[in-house]
């Protein structure tokens, strides 16, 4: 089966930046998701992570190291629209994804 | 862009009642999910669908079944609705090599009483 830990609330500033931690468990692993999920909406794809090292997609990366079972999503430049639940979670080879408990994110002002 | 629709925003039903969440959408995915979603619990899978007809459970499948008669719909059943079914349901969607992206839903809030 699969665990995922992640940290539970971080608050900063505009324009800061903040890592979100992941760390997993799991008995097949093809790769790591993250998600944004803001209060009362729906959960949207951020990136994907299938090999070790480091994405970019504008102001949010994602990292990846398999050997260490570990990602972060490096949120940069923050905004007040970033405020929101952020989401690890792992695929594994049965097509489905198994997600973190999530890690809520406060930016002020 | 990709819509996934969910029949219900909010509902309210009763212990024992048999309930139907619906889910439908419309970019011609194979895979399509069901979660519960509970505060401090994250999103924990029900069941999914790789296929019309076909379906799989996930973690938490005990009191709920699913449906998939066409390709775009797949349905929740909760076939003796209890109080600890309260919770938000989210459906999701993906093309059938990228689990990794899912698309979803609106999500239903379902208070049972």
């Amino acid at each position: 089966g699969q665990s995922l830990e992640q940290p539970s609330e971080v608050t900063a500033v505009e324009g800061a930046i903040v890592q979100i931690n992941c760390t997993y468990q799991t008995s097949g692993f093809y790769g790591l998701s993250w998600y944004q999920q803001h209060d009362g909406g729906a959960p949207t794809f951020l990136s994907y992570n299938a090999l070790d090292g480091l994405e970019e997609t504008g102001r949010f990366s994602s990292f990846l190291s398999r050997s260490d079972s570990y990602g972060y999503l490096l949120l940069q430049e923050l905004q007040m629209k970033d405020s929101a639940s952020y989401f690890c979670a792992v695929r594994d080879p049965t097509n489905r994804l198994a997600f973190g408990k999530g890690n809520q994110v406060v930016v002020i002002p | 862009d990709v819509k996934v629709t969910q029949s219900s925003r909010y509902l309210v039903k009763r212990t024992g009642e048999k309930v139907f969440l619906e889910c439908v959408q419309d970019m011609d995915h194979e895979n399509m999910f069901w979660y519960r979603q509970d505060p401090g619990l994250g999103l924990r899978l029900i069941y999914f669908s790789y296929d019309v007809k076909m379906k799989e459970k996930g973690d938490i499948p005990e009191g709920y079944s699913v449906s998939r008669e066409k390709k775009e719909r797949f349905s929740l059943i909760l076939e003796s609705a209890s109080t600890n079914q309260t919770s938000m349901y989210l459906c999701a969607s993906s093309l059938v090599g990228a689990a990794h992206e899912q698309y979803f839903g609106p999500g239903t809030r379902l208070t049972v009483t």
